[in-house]
């Protein structure tokens, strides 16, 4: 079992439409928790980013956490053609040496129809 | 603000071929990987640095090899190319210590190496 589980999609869904994105994991020691987003043929961009289990929104854009059941999710309001590319969950231990190197899941592309 | 700059964009090697892929970041950042993005994989971690002199092993280190003689550098080399090693690469790099940054991973626009 891979540590980090991620449904690659993909996932198609019209203008307006809310978006859940999902992910699973393995190691309950992970303490920080991120979601990238990638455009088709860029480098991952940083989304959100959530230090143990709660909350978080920043715009149209809510990341949560749910440590007791190793559960991470992204959810999109209002989604926007803008909006099509592949997200991806992280996650990390801590600081220092490898406990610090990123986890990724494999992504979910989205698309978000007009 | 370059941020992470990664060179060649594209590359095809023949296979036995070795090069290097090379990575430079302007932020002062401690910590430096390499990763592979492979379809149907995600993101897999080769080599990493958490400073110059220092460098260890990810999920899948081998047939490459990195160094770290400078914050700002950390090249990667391939050292005798495989059909295998045809993949997108990413440089990434962030601060290193706890504190009131995040930790946010900045990524290079990547390299696309084809082994034939």
């Amino acid at each position: 079992q891979k540590e980090v589980e991620q449904d690659p999609g993909p996932l198609s869904v019209p203008e307006g439409a809310i978006v859940s994105l999902n992910c699973t994991y393995s190691n309950s020691a992970f303490q920080y928790f991120m979601w990238y987003r990638q455009y088709s043929r860029k480098g991952p961009e940083l989304l959100m980013y959530t230090y143990s289990s709660g909350n978080k929104e920043d715009g149209r854009f809510t990341a949560q956490v749910d440590k007791s059941s190793k559960y991470i999710s992204l959810f999109i309001r209002d989604s926007q053609p803008s909006d099509s590319a592949t997200y991806l969950c992280a996650m990390r231990l801590n600081y220092g040496g490898s406990q610090g190197n990123l986890i990724f899941g494999k992504g979910t592309k989205l698309s978000v129809k007009p | 603000n370059a941020g992470v700059t990664q060179t060649p964009k594209f590359q095809v090697l023949k296979t036995g071929q070795s090069m290097t892929l090379q990575c430079a970041q302007d932020m002062n950042h401690e910590y430096m990987s390499w990763y592979r993005q492979d379809p149907g994989m995600g993101l897999r971690l080769i080599h990493y640095s958490v400073g110059a002199g220092i460098t260890d092993q990810g999920e899948v280190p081998n047939g490459y090899n990195v160094s770290r003689s400078t914050t700002e550098d950390f090249p990667l080399r391939l050292l005798s190319a495989a059909p295998s090693q045809t993949s997108v690469y990413f440089c990434a790099s962030s601060y290193h210590r706890p504190g009131p940054n995040t930790g946010e991973l900045f990524f290079g626009e990547g390299s696309r190496l084809t082994v034939l």
